[in-house]
């Protein structure tokens, strides 16, 4: 199993430029999760998935918008970049939301200027 | 609300030596997950160790143990025989449910350092 896989690694966007972080799993995982780290804070939750065609809102939502159309994957789309979404980004994964342990993709890292 | 708490920013520890990593929480929830999550220079973050809260008996991982005290909602990480390659940033983190799901709410974590 490759566990949980993002691309890019790291991506320089202009403020207002659109882009789409792409995060898949290979472990049946029903649940789905982005975070954003910022320096000095822990993860913040930005959306979640709790299986295909269901979504809903963490934390820190705005700005992002997510859908689930396989089990495999959840992408994260950033509509207009503003300088405030410099993060870096985690996917996580688990197997059913409830108790699970969540595993971590390897982040990337997203610069707006 | 949940929080999770950190009073340590930075630690160092002489490698093979013991050290502890303090993490308080506040819920109002009795039963719940709590982890310690471990961000090397390489950025993954690595699940350390996990605790329920129904469980009395504290986890433990290889060189890695949890001081878990429930009533002072107090869940320490101590790491023995410290090695190089544990140097990294660790964060605790506290398992809140929601709707149908839940999310971690992290610490603002600890940098610790292995010295040879």
């Amino acid at each position: 199993n490759a566990g949980v896989t993002q691309t890019p690694k790291f991506q320089v966007l202009k403020t207002g430029q659109s882009m789409t972080l792409q995060c898949a799993q290979d472990m049946n995982h029903e649940y789905m999760s982005w975070y954003r780290q910022d320096p000095g804070m822990g993860l913040r939750l930005i959306h979640y998935s709790v299986g295909a065609g269901i979504t809903d809102q963490g934390e820190v939502p705005n700005g992002y918008n997510v859908s689930r159309s396989t089990t495999e994957d959840f992408p994260l789309r950033l509509l207009s970049a503003a300088p405030s979404q410099t993060s870096v980004y985690f996917c996580a994964s688990s197997y059913n939301g409830r108790e699970e342990t969540q595993y971590f993709g390897p982040g990337t890292r997203l610069l707006v200027l | 609300a949940q929080t999770v708490t950190q009073s340590q920013p930075e630690m160092s520890v002489q490698e093979a030596e013991t050290v502890t990593l303090s993490c308080t929480y506040d819920t109002s929830e009795n039963n719940y997950y709590l982890f310690w999550y471990k961000q090397p220079p390489s950025r993954q973050m690595i699940l350390v160790i996990r605790q329920e809260a129904y469980k009395q008996q504290n986890a433990t991982e290889n060189r890695f143990s949890v001081n878990f005290q429930k009533a002072a909602k107090s869940f320490s990480l101590k790491i023995s025989d410290s090695q190089l390659g544990d140097t990294a940033m660790y964060f605790c983190a506290f398992m809140k449910h929601l709707g149908y799901g839940n999310k971690l709410v992290f610490g603002a974590g600890t940098i610790l350092r292995v010295k040879s």
